[in-house]
């Protein structure tokens, strides 16, 4: 199966600060899907195709990559923000999720 | 508006079984592949199993961890989706989330998930 390797596994950001996070796939995917999840509540889907922000996610998101290398960004963290991040990829069968990545407030 | 409810989840010894359920609405149930995800508790997500449309012949695709043991199931008349849930075992605790796989315009991703019932599996 292909492995989603997210890094770092927790990071905390300040408000207004740059926040990358990443994920490697153990094998080439053609896209990266990101979902959010907040405390006690259902992951969303954020990002699809990549770099397509789901309806109703604010601008100061993005993603990018390809292969095997993809990333999430956001422009200026913001307290709304905090909050944990999946990868996923569907090229292959199982559609595996990344371990997640936990953003804190600094 | 797309909703997904699920409900059946409990408290089950090991070797026990259990049946999920799933109400959909808001939607045309029968266009989508449906999907189960769960969560460990303070764990990450993983992907149990999808079932395909009608189109698609309703194919069925399971979890290495789950193959053989747990089955996926839908009723598009009723706009449910199903899982039953057999010789469970105590890592099969978690949280259960219907899923509805999206179209082609959001990438077939997981575009929207219900609230999640909860497993349990304990002696």
């Amino acid at each position: 199966e292909n492995v989603l390797t997210q890094s770092p596994a927790i990071m905390s950001a300040s408000l207004g600060e740059k926040v990358t996070m990443s994920c490697r796939a153990s094998s080439s995917v053609n896209y990266m899907y990101w979902y959010q999840q907040k405390s006690d509540a259902s992951p969303k889907l954020w990002i699809y195709y990549t770099s397509n922000l789901a309806p109703g996610v604010p601008a100061r998101f993005s993603g990018s990559g390809s292969g095997n290398s993809f990333s999430l960004t956001i422009s200026t963290m913001e307290g709304e923000d905090a909050a944990t991040y999946y990868c996923q990829q569907f090229t292959s069968s199982p559609y595996t999720f990344g371990g997640g990545t936990k953003l804190e407030i600094k | 508006e797309v909703q997904l409810v699920e409900s059946g989840g409990g408290l089950v010894q090991p070797k026990g079984s259990l049946k999920l359920s799933c109400e959909a609405s808001g939607f045309t149930f029968n266009n989508y592949a449906m999907n189960w995800v769960r969560q460990a508790p303070g764990k990450g997500l993983e992907w149990v199993t999808r079932i395909r449309s009608k189109s698609n012949n309703y194919a069925t695709y399971y979890a290495d961890s789950v193959k053989d043991r747990f089955t996926i199931s839908r009723d598009d008349s009723q706009s449910m989706l199903y899982l039953q849930m057999n010789n469970l075992k105590i890592e099969d605790t978690a949280m259960y989330y219907c899923v509805r796989r999206g179209s082609m315009v959001v990438g077939y991703a997981m575009d929207y998930w219900g609230q999640g019932t909860a497993v349990t599996v304990s002696s």
